[in-house]
């Protein structure tokens, strides 16, 4: 049961111009969400989150919009550039009562191409 | 410099062997994981670990064995009853409720 899901493998997009990266969830319990950027051969690097208090969050160029009643999220990159090019995954996180640590849930990866 | 060390970068295991994989961070963080990627799927946990001399399986854990005997190393041993153990593995660790620090992981390969 894929309860994070990245529908889209791939995306290829123009330099300059701007990348959408989606992705669904379908446990209401979850309410922390992150994005994290994967190079070949290393460990995913940490980009941006967003708390399900809010709707939106905003890091430079990165962006990330929160749609609660339709389960949804996504990554905004404006303007698009080819170093941002790698595998994001997007992931969600439950409240973490006590001191049990909220482990993430992970999507199978958008894999994003920018052409100079 | 505070992280996470995984070691070796890449493994080569023949049929039917053991093999651990090392994950060692100096960030004192209490949590640890470890996680699988294949193409396709993402990222999968494999067990975890919330403190020390306690861990717990993950979605995937079957033909996996972990130890927290120190709070900074969380060791993987891949056995021999992993069925399709040739993937990249990921170790992580976490200190706040949110947000892991990941290390460069360990590429298996069975040969």
């Amino acid at each position: 049961d894929q309860q994070v899901k990245q529908n889209s493998p791939s995306l290829s997009v123009q330099e300059g111009r701007i990348s959408i990266l989606n992705c669904d969830y379908t446990n209401s319990m979850f309410d922390y969400f992150l994005w994290y950027k994967k190079y070949p051969a290393e460990g995913p690097t940490f980009l941006i989150s967003i708390s399900s208090i809010k709707d939106k969050n905003e890091d430079g160029r990165f962006t990330v919009f929160l749609n609660k009643s339709a389960k949804h999220l996504s990554l905004h990159i404006v303007p698009s550039q080819p170093g941002d090019s790698a595998v994001y995954f997007c992931a969600a996180s439950m409240p973490a009562g006590g001191t049990s640590y909220g482990k993430l849930t992970f999507g199978q990866g958008t894999i994003l191409t920018v052409h100079p | 410099d505070g992280g996470i060390t995984q070691s070796p970068k890449y493994l080569f295991r023949k049929e039917g062997q053991n093999v651990t994989l090392s994950c060692e961070q100096n960030l004192n963080h209490d949590a640890m994981y470890w996680y699988r990627q294949d193409p396709g799927q993402g990222l999968r946990l494999i067990y975890y670990s919330q403190i020390v001399n306690d861990f717990q399986k993950g979605d995937i854990a079957e033909g996996y064995s972990v130890s927290r005997e120190k709070k900074e190393s969380f060791p993987l041993t891949v056995t021999s009853a992993q069925k399709n153990p040739t993937a990249f593995y990921l170790c992580a660790s976490q200190d706040s409720l949110y947000g892991y620090t990941f290390g460069s992981g360990t590429r298996l390969t069975v040969v």
